[in-house]
């Protein structure tokens, strides 16, 4: 089956530089995606990294190594606003366009 | 992208009862996914539904427990029958173009 790994907090303060960690387990890979939740709110999408690398998009990151099937979420210059929780997700086994869901990283920002 | 119109947002309901989902998408899309979360956990895919088809169901999850219906390609149901308090949870609609999935606002069920 599918399991996706990610640590359940972090805590950082405003302005410093967050990385959130994402170890996957799956026999077939489509790619992986960040998404951010806020309490009461819908997830949103945030990156989606098919190839090894960096992907950047303002403030935010996103890198991936299929050899270690891990990756990671960089958030840099944090604000408060970045408090949420954010989940990165993988397509299903069966090359179907569901997706599955880690269980989610809450990250909370100190002033 | 797409914009997912989901109601009702919340809902209080009696054990035994059912109640039914809606979700609306302003363009048309093959496929729709439903999920289950429960507070502070992650997205638990129930279901895919697709146009002209019964739905896909992941284990764990049964079509008596969460019938779907897929009338066209903008509008999905899901209904939660016979409900537990077990069932409280929020559910959320969501549909994908291209790498990129959005979502309904989500209801928030509480069965009493």
């Amino acid at each position: 089956g599918q399991s996706l790994e990610q640590p359940s907090e972090v805590t950082a303060v405003e302005g410093a530089i967050v990385q959130i960690n994402c170890t996957y387990q799956t026999s077939g890979f489509y790619g992986l995606s960040w998404y951010q939740q806020h309490d009461g709110g819908a997830p949103t999408f945030l990156s989606y990294n098919a190839l090894d690398g960096l992907e950047e998009t303002g403030r935010f990151s996103s890198f991936l190594s299929r050899s270690d099937s891990y990756g990671y979420l960089l958030l840099q210059e944090l604000q408060m606003k970045d408090s949420a929780s954010y989940f990165c997700a993988v397509r299903g086994e069966d090359s179907s366009y569901k997706l599955i869901f880690g269980s989610g990283t809450r990250l909370l920002v100190r002033p | 992208s797409a914009v997912i119109s989901q109601k009702p947002s919340r809902d209080i309901c009696q054990r035994g009862t059912s109640l039914t989902i809606q979700c609306q998408v302003d363009s048309q899309v093959t496929m729709m996914f439903w999920y289950r979360q429960q507070p502070g956990q992650s997205l638990t895919l129930i279901a895919t539904a697709n146009q002209g088809s019964e739905a896909t169901y992941e284990s764990g999850f049964v079509i008596d427990k969460f019938p779907i219906s897929r009338p066209n390609l903008t509008f999905s149901t899901l209904t939660v029958s016979n409900m537990s308090p077990e069932d409280s949870s929020i559910y959320l609609c969501s549909v994908r173009t291209g790498t990129e999935a959005f979502f309904g606002q989500g209801t928030r069920l509480t069965v009493v």
